[in-house]
């Protein structure tokens, strides 16, 4: 299953909110994580099951989707967001990341 | 709770054998499957395969004919190993573990391995 991100980068604001797609090539219910990846850092679990969050991950954090469409959402971006997010497919082998969508600070 | 800390060497000759090894502390290793991630330079990530304690495992197809993951159980440990390696396998390489429901949860910190004569 491919998993395409959009944007592949984006630039924002302290306290901007802050939209990541990904779109998976065939239905996966609702079997989708999100990671977080800063600069030399391994990846850490955001949000699994499309819209559950982690524990310890701050609810400014959110995801919704399902099917073949979600989204990844910041309500107001904070200076530690400021990293690479990844899609994951958990529905089907071989597990699969997205491309990753980069966050700049503007 | 479960931490996870790769080896293995940083430097591999074309044509030969990669060989990591993820040593579990904070846990046992009969209470999860095993995992190992890589990330090529400045690209995304790929996942390698999995194991569980009892020796089943799953390999990404793209990488099947070249991987074998093993695990050690006296030693709370698990191995990767990747042959005929060419310049194309030089990554950031993490082993983590991964839930009944295919979640990543734990990672180690990842090792570099460099393809080069």
């Amino acid at each position: 299953i491919q998993l395409t991100q959009s944007p592949s980068s984006l630039s924002a604001s302290v306290g901007d909110r802050v939209t990541i797609t990904c779109r998976a090539s065939q239905g996966i219910s609702s079997y989708l994580a999100w990671y977080q990846q800063k600069p030399g850092k391994a990846p850490r679990l955001l949000i699994y099951a499309a819209s559950t969050l982690q524990s310890g991950v701050p609810s400014r954090f959110s995801g919704s989707g399902s099917g073949t469409d979600f989204t990844l959402t910041i309500s107001s971006l904070q200076p530690d967001d400021f990293a690479t997010y990844y899609c994951q497919q958990l529905n089907n082998y071989p597990l699969t990341f997205g491309g990753g969508t980069k966050v700049e600070i503007k | 709770q479960v931490q996870l800390q790769e080896s293995g060497p940083g430097l591999v000759k074309p044509s030969e054998t990669l060989s990591l090894t993820c040593i579990v502390s904070g846990g046992s290793i009969s209470s999860y499957y095993w995992s190992w991630i890589r990330q090529p330079p400045g690209k995304g990530l790929e996942w390698i395969g999995y194991i569980y304690y009892s020796g089943s495992t799953n390999y990404n197809p793209s990488l099947k004919s070249r991987v074998t993951i093993s695990v050690d159980t006296s030693n709370n440990l698990f191995s990767l190993k990747v042959t005929s390696v060419t310049a194309a396998d030089s990554a950031v390489y993490y082993c983590a573990t991964l839930t009944g429901t295919n979640l990543m949860d734990v990672w180690g910190k990842g090792t570099t391995v460099t393809v080069s004569s």
